[in-house]
This record gives structure tokens, C-alpha cells and sequence, in this order.
């Protein structure tokens, strides 16, 4: 049971343009969500986190949206860059541990 | 700061042979977390382990095994290995656990023969 999703594989957008990267989760109970990007043969890096307690979370180019009550994230990349491009993962926790679950990523492409 | 790493980056094994990877978190962290990735089933959770305890564990078989060491170390073991055991083993630390994000090492590459 895939209970954190990203539904598009791929994205592909312009330079300069905005990236907007989608995830569903199915748990009421997780209320804490993370955005990672990862490139090739590297570990997934930390971008930015919301807490069920907000509604969005701004760290530069990046915001992530959450809409507890269509279970729904987004992340924002404006201006987005071709050095972003990689797959983003977003991730879920709740309860008392920091076990993590994954989406199946994203892979953004950013063209020049 | 250094980041988390993991040693050594890649490894070839044979079916039946087992493996011990090793972790050495961000100073000062003191939960570590494991994780596999494959192709088909994304990042999935092994365990956890702070203050050289395991507070949480995957759906994985008991041939995957850890530990946590006093100065926060942790090292993974998968005995009998089997050629699906191929994957990327992430190590992540993170402060003290709930509410902070997981910092990743590099991983080590596995593959099983």
C-alpha cells in the first residue's frame, strides 16, 4: 500500500519558468512532510519541510504548499534553474518515529 | 560541518555471503536511520537507531541486522545474501529524530552475484 504517491514520473520545464511538483498521501496521521532531491550516484539531499500545523513554507525558490484536507503537497520551484533538475522525492512521518515514507519521486527536467 | 558518510561505496558480493556496511553520522546527531533503494520499490525504511538503541524497524527479513555504536556509528549487516538484496543503502542521521530532517550519506552500492 503506497501510502505517500507521486503520480508524475516526469516533468519537463522551461528555464525561468515556475516547477510545480505534486504528492498525495493517504495517512491522516502523518503530519510531518519533507521535499529531497537526489542526483545520480548521490544520497538525497533535503530541500524544505512543512508541519501539519502550517498551510506553506517558503525557503528562497522553493515553497511547499499543504492542503491537509485533500491530503495534498506541492513544491514550487520559481525561477526554476537547469541545475535543478534531478528527481524529487517527498516524504511523510507521523506518530512518535522518524521512520520516513517515500514517494516514488519526480525526475524535473529543466531545459535550458 | 562533514556530512554523513557511508563506507565503503561500492561492494560485489555472492549469493550467500553476507555484508556489513558502515555509517558515521554528522557530529552530533544521534539518530541514524537506514534505508534501501531499489528501482522498483523506491526508498524504503530499515531501521532506526538512536542512542544505540533501535526505536523503529522496517518490513525487512532478520537478515538485515544494525547497530548503533556509543559515539553514534551505526553499521547495517544483511546475512545469506540473495541477488534482490542489489540496491542502494542509504545511511541518514538527524539530530534527535522527530521533527528534523534526515541528512543523507552518498550510499553504498550492493550488488549481489
Amino acid at each position: 500500500d503506497q501510502q505517500v504517491k507521486q503520480n508524475s514520473p516526469s516533468l519537463s520545464v522551461q528555464e525561468g519558468r515556475i516547477s510545480i511538483l505534486n504528492c498525495d498521501y493517504t495517512n491522516s496521521m502523518f503530519d510531518y512532510f519533507l521535499w529531497y532531491k537526489k542526483y545520480p550516484a548521490e544520497g538525497p539531499t533535503f530541500l524544505i519541510s512543512i508541519s501539519s500545523i502550517k498551510d506553506k513554507n517558503e525557503d528562497g525558490r522553493f515553497t511547499v504548499f499543504l492542503n491537509k484536507s485533500a491530503k495534498h503537497l506541492s513544491l514550487h520551484i520559481v525561477p526554476s534553474q537547469p541545475g535543478d533538475s534531478a528527481v524529487y522525492f517527498c516524504a511523510a512521518h507521523g506518530g512518535a518515529t522518524n521512520k520516513l515514507i517515500f514517494g516514488t519521486g519526480t525526475l524535473l527536467a529543466v531545459q535550458p | 560541518k562533514a556530512g554523513v558518510t557511508q563506507t565503503p561505496r561500492y561492494l560485489i558480493k555472492t549469493r550467500g555471503q553476507q555484508v556489513t556496511l558502515s555509517c558515521s553520522p554528522i557530529s552530533g546527531h544521534r539518530s541514524v536511520s537506514w534505508y534501501q533503494q531499489t528501482p522498483g520499490q523506491g526508498l524504503q525504511f530499515l531501521f532506526e537507531y538512536f542512542s544505540e538503541t533501535q526505536r523503529n524497524k522496517g518490513n525487512f527479513p532478520g537478515r538485515f541486522s544494525g547497530r548503533q555504536f556509543s559515539n553514534s556509528r551505526s553499521e547495517m549487516n544483511v546475512s545469506t545474501l540473495e541477488l534482490g538484496d542489489s540496491a542502494l543503502y542509504l545511511c541518514a542521521s538527524s539530530p534527535r529524530g522527530r521533527d528534523s530532517p534526515l541528512h543523507f550519506g552518498n550510499g553504498t552500492r550492493l550488488t549481489v552475484t
